[in-house]
């Protein structure tokens, strides 16, 4: 199976700050990659599929970039509704799998 | 507006059986891969398995975790998903959500709220 290594698991940040999150593949998996946001007690929501393709509705403070086996995530401008927990996920080949997640928590 | 929702969690002892639900709404069901995901409490997500669509002759993957003891299924006359869990072990407790798979790349832009299993003796 694909393991996906993200990192970092657990950040602090203050509103404004721009971050970055990282998902390694341990084999090159194109640009199947996607990254979710959950909140507490919700479900997973999309916020960019295929590496870098910006899901409808959600603001453009967020972006996706890489392919092969390097990706990230960048938040330009954190707002208050943006500390949560994000997920990296490959679909390039079955098993699906998840990075560990990462926890934005505010500073 | 689409809408996913799962039911049938529940406490269930190790070595036990469950059966989840997923009914779906506000979309053409049939034409859809459909997944399982879940997360242990505290922990992160874990894709559990999936299920294509008739065009694909119904045919499924599942994580290693799960192979041979969970097993997905659909009814495409009625809008549903659904999960058979058996030989259930403690590692199984989870929130299950089921998750549309918006062109058959897994790329999962609709989730239902999600059920919690509760594996324990």
């Amino acid at each position: 199976a694909i393991q996906m290594t993200q990192s970092p698991s657990s950040l602090s940040a203050s509103v404004g700050d721009r971050v970055t999150i990282t998902c390694r593949a341990s084999q090159g998996i194109r640009n199947a990659l996607d990254w979710y946001q959950q909140k507490p007690g919700k479900a997973p929501n999309l916020l960019i599929y295929a590496a870098s393709s910006l899901q409808s509705g959600v603001p453009s403070r967020f972006s996706g970039s890489g392919s092969g086996t390097d990706f990230s995530l960048t938040i330009s401008s954190l707002q208050p509704e943006d500390f949560a927990s994000y997920y990296c996920l490959q679909h390039d080949n079955y098993p699906y799998t998840f990075g560990q997640g990462t926890n934005l928590e505010i500073k | 507006e689409v809408q996913l929702v799962e039911s049938g969690g529940g406490l269930v002892q190790p070595g036990g059986s469950l059966r989840l639900s997923c009914a779906a709404s506000g979309f053409t069901f049939s034409d859809h891969y459909m997944d399982w995901v879940r997360q242990a409490p505290g922990k992160g997500l874990e894709w559990v398995g999936r299920i294509r669509d008739k065009r694909s002759t119904y045919t499924t993957e599942y994580a290693a975790s799960v192979n041979g003891r969970f097993i997905i299924s659909r009814d495409d006359s009625k809008n549903s998903l659904y999960l058979q869990m058996n030989s259930l072990k403690s590692e199984d407790t989870a929130v299950y959500y089921c998750a549309r798979d918006r062109w058959g790349e897994g790329v999962f832009d609709d989730w239902g709220q999600g059920t919690l299993v509760t594996v324990s003796s």
